[in-house]
């Protein structure tokens, strides 16, 4: 039971390439979400999915897309990375009312 | 106004003293909320989880929620060095859809 896993743990882009953050949980759970972590800014949602099929806007949607593939997997992408969006990553999911579990985070720096 | 509130700190106590952070929400509907501990170049992990008024006791943790007053506490007895880290609070919203996140209080324990 590997909880949610997210690759790459580390990325460096430049301004203006693409990327998909990946995301994979095995504990059945209904809801995942990404959040972004800058310092001082705490964790802001940036897309959720309540259930597979579904996906909703969080604080910060502006400059990313996702994908809910099927009940395991939730992607971001950037479609054109700038600097603004350098940040650590962070996936989540959880089931009903349950806390939510966290993977190791994504590191990325846009040059 | 933000949804969830924290004093970002930092909060320095001595070793073996009681730590206390603080925490508001403004959305009255919620009902459950959760403390996570973060540490530095890490994903938040969660120590303690609340959802009815009082208090409740986890080892050397005290969760406090107080709805009529929309404030949840978190107190650590007996503090030690391994407890410096960022505590951050967070309650689900949207219809228990959403977990959203204060921005996180850091503790220092201090020999």
């Amino acid at each position: 039971n590997a909880g949610v896993t997210q690759t790459p743990k580390f990325q460096v882009l430049k301004t203006g390439q693409s990327m998909t953050l990946q995301c994979a949980q095995d504990m059945n759970h209904n809801s995942m979400y990404w959040y972004r972590q800058d310092p001082g800014m705490g964790l802001r949602l940036i897309y959720y999915s309540a259930s597979e099929g579904t996906t909703d806007k969080g604080e910060v949607p502006n400059g990313y897309n996702v994908s809910r593939l099927n009940k395991r997997e939730f992607s971001l992408r950037l479609e054109s990375a700038a600097p603004s969006q350098t940040s650590v990553y962070f996936c989540a999911s959880h089931f009903s009312t349950e806390t939510q579990y966290f993977g190791p985070g994504t590191r990325l720096l846009v040059l | 106004q933000k949804e969830v509130e924290q004093n970002s700190g930092p909060l320095s106590v001595p070793e073996g003293a009681i730590a206390s952070l603080n925490c508001t929400y403004s959305d009255r509907v919620s009902q459950s909320f959760f403390w996570y501990r973060q540490y530095s170049g890490k994903s938040p992990e969660l120590i303690m989880s609340i959802y009815s008024n009082g208090d409740k006791e986890d080892g050397r943790f005290t969760a406090q929620l107080n709805k009529a007053s929309q404030y949840v506490s978190l107190l650590i007895r007996d503090s030690q060095p391994s407890d410096s880290a960022t505590y951050l609070c967070a309650a689900l919203t949207g219809g228990g859809n959403k977990l959203t996140f204060g921005t996180g209080t850091q503790l220092k324990v201090e020999l």
